[in-house]
């Protein structure tokens, strides 16, 4: 079974600092990563998405995520905090078996609420 | 293109009473799913329609809760009789589903808060 932990359910930042959120995940065939961010009063929404090729993976908002095998993780990060950033961010790994070809269910973390200090 | 849109938005209910919740994917998705995140836990899966067919209704977690996606269209989820454990946020996702493409993206509604009093 697939499982998301997300280190830190709250972390706070000041304005134009580095965001930095934290997701190791275990999975025992090679995982699809995703992180989604909500913003008050909206639906989730992809940030960004690993799926094969290039580790590093660039997303809307300036985000990005490394996917590290060796360690597990797909942090995410981004390099200057902005107020629009508070939100709260979920890392979710993707179950793709051969039996269910198609069903993309996720699996997610706990979420983590970002706070940005002005 | 309109997203999921999700009814209602928020539902206060006693226990033992009755809610069906909806969800409206975004037109000419064939993938819809729904999850539900208690208070403070993770999002966790309830089950997946392709079309009008239930692909996966692993995640259900007792025969109270029945899905329906009529015509392939829209899906409700009915909750009947709830209890205090049944509270949380009701999301609903959906895909295209291109042949082929197994990771398509998933565009989330902003969930049904549903309290059980």
């Amino acid at each position: 079974a697939q499982s998301v932990t997300q280190l830190g359910s709250h972390v706070s930042v000041s304005e134009g600092a580095l965001v930095l959120l934290r997701c190791n995940y275990s999975s025992s065939v090679p995982p699809y990563l995703f992180w989604y961010v909500q913003y008050p009063n909206q639906g989730l929404q992809l940030l960004l998405k690993y799926t094969t090729g290039a580790t590093l993976v660039k997303g809307i908002n300036g985000f990005e995520a490394e996917f590290k095998k060796s360690e597990t993780s797909f942090h995410l990060t981004k390099p200057s905090a902005h107020m629009s950033d508070a939100a709260e961010y979920f890392c979710a790994v993707s179950d793709v078996e051969g039996s269910n070809f198609g069903n993309e269910k996720l699996t997610f973390g706990t979420g983590t609420r970002l706070t940005i200090i002005p | 293109e309109a997203g999921v849109t999700q009814f209602p938005s928020h539902s206060v209910i006693e226990k033992g009473q009755t809610v069906t919740l909806r969800c409206d994917p975004i037109s000419g998705h064939d993938n819809l799913y729904w999850y539900r995140r208690v208070m403070g836990k993770e999002i966790k899966f309830l089950l997946h329609f392709v079309k009008e067919s239930k692909q996966d209704e692993s995640g259900m977690p007792n025969n109270r809760f029945l899905a329906e996606r009529t015509g392939g269209t829209y899906s409700t989820l009915k909750v009947q009789p709830a209890e205090l454990e049944d509270s949380g946020v009701y999301f609903c996702a959906s895909s295209r589903g291109l042949a082929g493409d197994i990771f398509d993206t998933q565009y989330f509604g902003p969930g049904t808060r549903l309290t059980v009093l």
